[in-house]
């Protein structure tokens, strides 16, 4: 069977490691989502994101995976360097509005 | 080049005086949005313009309001801040092209009470 990554608060990651972060959403009719990273004192910043009709999407070093079966969804950072660590959050769209997943805070070990 | 601007980027005010925070967009996007972030907390939506329609969040207390004169500000008010008011207030706009487009947003206003 398929298992359901766990949502974690915090993710500590040795720099050049890859880094995984875990996210369940609510709404089953949802058929957009977002990963938004937020540096300390700034405001989140769009990183990837993904319609419900794809199962898997890339970015820079950033891959985005949605199982809609599980109501799940994941962002995997290549290599992951210092400039990485922030919060991060998936959030998705119903009716016009962002409904955010609780945040993971992302702290990469040098 | 920042796109969502939102000044001044920390507020201090008094229990109970109003406050003004403002925010201004390049994007000429037609949504815009008001959220409110506690610390280690995700953004919490307190309204959002669709044009210049106002819709408000069910859950958003009567002392918030919000202006949009025009396309490219926005403003929340404050009218008699409380302590559990002290928090980041973020703003956000978005392109209307249906629902598969991201917000934008700014880097927040901190506001605190004393």
């Amino acid at each position: 069977g398929e298992s359901v990554g766990l949502h974690l608060p915090t993710l500590s990651v040795q720099e050049g490691d890859n880094s995984i972060i875990n996210c369940a959403y609510s709404n089953s009719a949802s058929d957009y989502f977002i990963w938004y990273k937020q540096e300390s004192g700034k405001g989140p910043q769009f990183i990837i994101d993904i319609r419900s009709n794809m199962d898997k999407r890339q970015g820079q070093r950033v891959t985005v995976l949605l199982n809609k079966t599980v109501k799940h969804l994941s962002l995997q950072i290549a290599a992951t360097q210092p400039g990485d660590s922030a919060v991060y959050f998936c959030a998705e769209i119903n009716d016009y509005k962002l409904s955010f997943g609780a945040g993971t805070t992302v702290t990469v070990r040098a | 080049d920042a796109m969502v601007i939102q000044n001044p980027r920390y507020q201090v005010t008094q229990f109970g005086k109003p406050v003004t925070l403002s925010c201004s967009q390049t994007l000429n996007h037609n949504v815009m949005y008001w959220y409110q972030q506690k610390s280690s907390q995700a953004p919490k939506l307190l309204f959002h313009y669709y044009d210049k329609d106002f819709n408000n969040e069910a859950d958003t207390p009567d002392n918030f309001q919000s202006r949009r004169p025009n396309t490219s500000f926005c403003f929340l008010d404050i009218r008699s801040p409380g302590l559990g008011d002290a928090a980041m207030y973020l703003c956000a706009t978005r392109r209307d092209g249906g629902i598969n487009q991201p917000q934008h947003f700014g880097d927040g206003t901190r506001l605190s009470i004393l």
